[in-house]
């Protein structure tokens, strides 16, 4: 399969930890990236390969892969948080990429 | 630094095709393959497709082929997405993107042109 599956919708409260996971086949192979958006601003990304943070985005982001999941975890989550959380790899076939659906992150 | 400017929004008519630029600067423009993402008004990122700027390799997604042809203008370090035959489900932002080939099994997109609002009604 060339999909990557996110959950919906994840909700967390101020200041604790939460997970937001993606499953694809593809991800035995290739490790995903994310990318965080907020309304009407185009997508950032967050962490990229097996745990890797662009220059700017806060350490309390990090990511992890098991098996055919990747997952970015936000340690001690703050109200600028609040956003849509995408996964994005490679597909089976190595050429083409695919995005997960996307998960809405609440900050309660 | 490194900027992805995209052109402005456009309308068209079903049945149109829409044009839309991606000018890069703040890094050499042939090293880099760029990507072309689309969002749906209250709906996800969807990819589709690619272009190496050194050579014009493309590649697009299945839902796109046959519709969209990706060029470049390496004069002007410029990457152009065009769409053919709208209807109105094309109504969507599209975004141009910088790909970076980390090896090791990773690539990922670092940076994004700011959007280009396609409208597509009668």
């Amino acid at each position: 399969s060339s999909e990557l599956t996110q959950d919906p919708a994840v909700s967390v409260a101020l200041g604790q930890t939460v997970r937001i996971t993606c499953q694809g086949d593809s991800l035995r192979t290739y490790y995903a990236s994310w990318y965080q958006q907020k309304p009407g601003q185009a997508p950032v990304l967050v962490i990229y390969g097996k745990n890797n943070r662009p220059s700017g985005i806060p350490d309390r982001f990090s990511g992890s892969r098991s098996g055919n999941t990747a997952s970015l975890t936000i340690t001690g989550a703050q109200a600028e948080d609040e956003a849509d959380y995408y996964c994005n790899s490679r597909d089976n076939s190595g050429n083409q990429r695919v995005f997960g659906g996307g998960t809405k992150l609440t900050v309660l | 630094q490194v900027q992805l400017m995209q052109s402005g929004a456009e309308v068209r008519e079903p049945g149109a095709s829409v044009r839309v630029s991606c000018k890069a600067s703040g890094y050499s423009f042939s090293v880099y393959y760029i990507h072309w993402v689309r969002q749906a008004p209250g709906q996800g990122l969807e990819w589709m497709g690619w272009i190496n700027p050194n050579s014009g390799d493309t590649n697009f997604a299945q839902k796109f082929r046959g519709r969209v042809t990706m060029t470049r203008d390496t004069s002007i370090s410029t990457s152009y997405m065009e769409l053919s035959r709208l209807r109105s489900g094309d109504t969507a932002v599209y975004y141009c993107a910088r790909e970076i080939l980390g090896g090791l099994g990773f690539y990922y997109f670092d940076y994004w042109g700011q959007g280009t609002l396609v409208t597509v009604s009668s």
